[in-house]
């Protein structure tokens, strides 16, 4: 099956810094999600990225599928961005089933 | 974006009783659903793929008669813990394809939160 690697596993920022999270992928996919996972557990859609750049607000995600990674872009952090990022992709030949990366765990200090 | 309602949030139950955790689609109709089990500190797991008017597929290693699911309607899917142990004690959560985007985006519920006595 598809491999899912992100990293960094831990992040800690100030709060204002920005950052990178990324994610490598094993296989071709037809379908890649960001999603954050607040401290209630509750996952949030951030991106649908199977390829390109998308932006939204403070929040911008590339997908380089023909090298297999996507990366995260958070700017001027916040302390309500703390939670766990996931990479979710739903690879070529493993009928619509999402992957999960283990996450990046991002606490944003004031 | 679209909903998907999880419900309970929490359940906390004796050992050997079942509990009941269902899961709608409020503004799309999904013929596919799927069930995660999430550890603390872990990543999601899929568990199983629902399928409406059809058996569910397990993924390698869940039992199927221990974790029972119903998809009788292309809003809702419903997973049944059986016989719950304490070590079923987990974070349960589902998603719902939506067929109105391309290629199908899932979202996913709230998460039910099981602690079994």
């Amino acid at each position: 099956g598809i491999q899912v690697e992100q990293s960094p596993p831990d992040l800690i920022l100030q709060e204002g810094a920005n950052s990178t999270l990324r994610c490598n992928f094993s296989d071709s996919v037809n379908n890649l999600q960001w999603f954050h996972q607040n401290p209630w557990g509750q996952l949030i859609n951030l991106f649908y990225i199977p390829s390109g750049t998308k932006q939204n607000g403070r929040l911008s995600a590339t997908t380089v599928a023909t090298e297999r990674y996507s990366l995260l872009y958070i700017s001027s952090s916040q302390t309500t961005d703390s939670g766990v990022y996931f990479c979710a992709v739903e690879w070529k030949g493993g009928s619509e089933k999402l992957v999960f990366g283990k996450g990046t765990k991002l606490t944003v200090n004031p | 974006g679209a909903v998907v309602s999880q419900h309970p949030s929490r359940v906390i139950c004796k050992s050997g009783t079942s509990v009941k955790i269902e899961c709608r689609s409020l503004d799309f109709q999904a013929t596919t659903m799927f069930w995660y089990r999430q550890f603390p500190k872990q990543s999601l797991m899929l568990m199983a793929t629902s399928n409406e008017g059809s058996k569910a597929t397990y993924e390698q290693g869940v039992e199927k008669d221990k974790f029972l699911i119903n998809h009788a309607s292309l809003t809702l899917s419903t997973l049944t813990v059986t016989s719950a142990h304490p070590e079923d004690s987990s974070f349960y959560i589902c998603s719902a394809r939506d067929p109105g985007t391309s290629p199908n985006i899932q979202y996913f519920g709230a998460g039910t939160r099981l602690s079994v006595l």
